[in-house]
């Protein structure tokens, strides 16, 4: 069974400081990772989608992808308050898309 | 774009009521997915559905009932309300199942058991 594990579980950074999050996961063969956010009482919004090794830039988020190490990370530039949020690794197969694992999230505080 | 619709918003019950959530999906996605999230958890989905009239049980289906009455909408039942219970329902859609099909998420169902 896969198993999916975040790190840390709660990180409080600067505005305009760098934010670092690391996600690992135990399926060699899992192929398709998605970082989304949640913020308090809403639905999750995708902000990177990563397929192959190396990375994956959107806007102020980029994802690294390193399946030999199994690990998979997202660096948020410049955040701001307004991204303080729990954030989500999400981790499938390209034949098994629909079964998703989830890892238990990061909560993020961007001070002011 | 497209919109994915739950009702209610917040849900009381009380212990051992059968309760049902709703979902609609504007997006004429294929496959619509129900997930559970508990704090500290993370998401562990308990039913999904390819296509209109097809049910699959995830991993934590025991206790719920789903039907797919049609392409655009997917309810989920808890057929007894346990004592204390909270937790945040999540309704999300797909196209397809393969892939690097997105699954797309509703704003959730927040259930309270007195």
């Amino acid at each position: 069974q896969q198993k999916v594990q975040q790190s840390p579980e709660s990180l409080t950074v600067s505005e305009g400081a760098m934010a670092s999050l690391n996600c690992t996961f135990s399926d060699g063969t899992s192929n398709n990772f998605r970082w989304y956010r949640q913020h308090s009482a809403k639905g999750l919004e995708v902000l990177v989608s990563i397929f192959s090794d190396g990375e994956k830039e959107e806007g102020r988020f980029t994802a690294h992808l390193n399946r030999a190490n199994l690990h998979v990370s997202l660096h948020i530039r410049e955040p701001q308050p307004s991204d303080s949020a729990v954030y989500l690794c999400a981790v499938s197969t390209y034949t098994n898309a629909y079964k998703v694992i989830f890892g238990k999230g990061t909560h993020l505080h961007v001070l002011p | 774009g497209g919109i994915i619709t739950q009702t209610p918003k917040f849900l009381i019950g009380q212990e051992g009521q059968k309760l049902t959530l709703k979902c609609q999906q504007n997006f004429n996605h294929d496959t619509m997915y129900w997930y559970r999230q508990d704090s500290g958890k993370g998401l562990r989905l308990i039913y999904y559905s390819i296509t209109e009239n097809d049910l699959q049980k995830g991993d934590l289906s025991e206790g719920y009932d789903a039907s797919r009455e049609k392409k655009s909408s997917f309810s989920l039942t808890v057929t007894s309300a346990q004592k204390n219970e909270m937790a945040v329902f999540l309704c999300a859609s797909s196209m397809g199942t393969g892939g690097y099909a997105e699954q797309f998420f509703g704003p959730g169902t927040r259930l309270t058991v007195l």
